[in-house]
């Protein structure tokens, strides 16, 4: 069985500060990991992919298979980042994801 | 803005009553999903389908039902059998392709409320 565990159901931080979402997984082979967000009034969207170990609107996410983690994380927390964070974990069936509960990020100005 | 779309945006219920949720696409996708929202549970799977005429239960498929008679459409009937049907329906599309990364694709969902 595959399982998705954001920790956090909200989270709060102020503009400029460093943010990190956790996110761990449990899944006996080898994952596949998607950060999606969904901002206020907007489609849920994909953030990042850690196959692509790309960095958009400046949130980096590392896998880290010894710890099952999946950390999102960015350095400087802008107020437009204020949103729903999903995490999900693709395993054995076609295109199948699982979802964590979700964190919400709250950036105060 | 094509895509995917959901309709109605907002639809209510009497208890007893099945009710449709549609979904459509236009981004020549094979696989749709269906997924239920709700506050502190994240996103959970309904059913999906990979190809047309075929689909399979994801883990909450009880008292829903699906049906994918064309490669654009997936509507999601709520029947009366499920118990908590109030919540937010989100609809998905993504390419079969293995190599496309598996990015799925969100419709703007539906709000369906049980009086």
């Amino acid at each position: 069985a595959q399982r998705v565990t954001q920790p956090e159901k909200l989270l709060s931080v102020f503009k400029g500060a460093p943010v990190e979402l956790k996110c761990n997984y449990s899944y006996s082979g080898s994952p596949e990991l998607f950060w999606y967000v969904q901002y206020s009034r907007q489609r849920l969207q994909l953030l990042l992919r850690h196959i692509s170990r790309e960095s958009i609107k400046g949130f980096t996410a590392d896998l880290n298979k010894g710890e099952t983690s999946f950390h999102l994380k960015k350095p400087f927390a802008q107020e437009e980042d204020s949103a729903m964070y999903y995490c999900a974990l693709k395993g054995t069936s076609y295109g199948k994801l699982t979802f964590g509960q979700g964190t919400i990020l709250t950036v105060h100005p | 803005d094509g895509g995917i779309t959901q309709s109605p945006k907002y639809l209510f219920r009497k208890e007893g009553q099945n009710v449709t949720l549609s979904c459509e696409q236009n981004l020549n996708h094979d696989a749709m999903y269906w997924y239920r929202q709700d506050p502190g549970q994240g996103l959970r799977l309904i059913y999906y389908s990979q190809i047309v005429n075929d689909f399979q239960k994801g883990d909450i498929a009880e008292g829903y039902s699906v049906s994918r008679e064309k490669k654009e459409s997936f509507p999601l009937t709520v029947t009366s059998a499920q118990k908590n049907p109030t919540a937010f329906y989100l609809c998905a599309s993504s390419p079969r392709t293995a190599n496309y990364l598996n990015e799925q694709f969100f419709g703007p969902g539906t709000r369906l409320t049980v009086l």
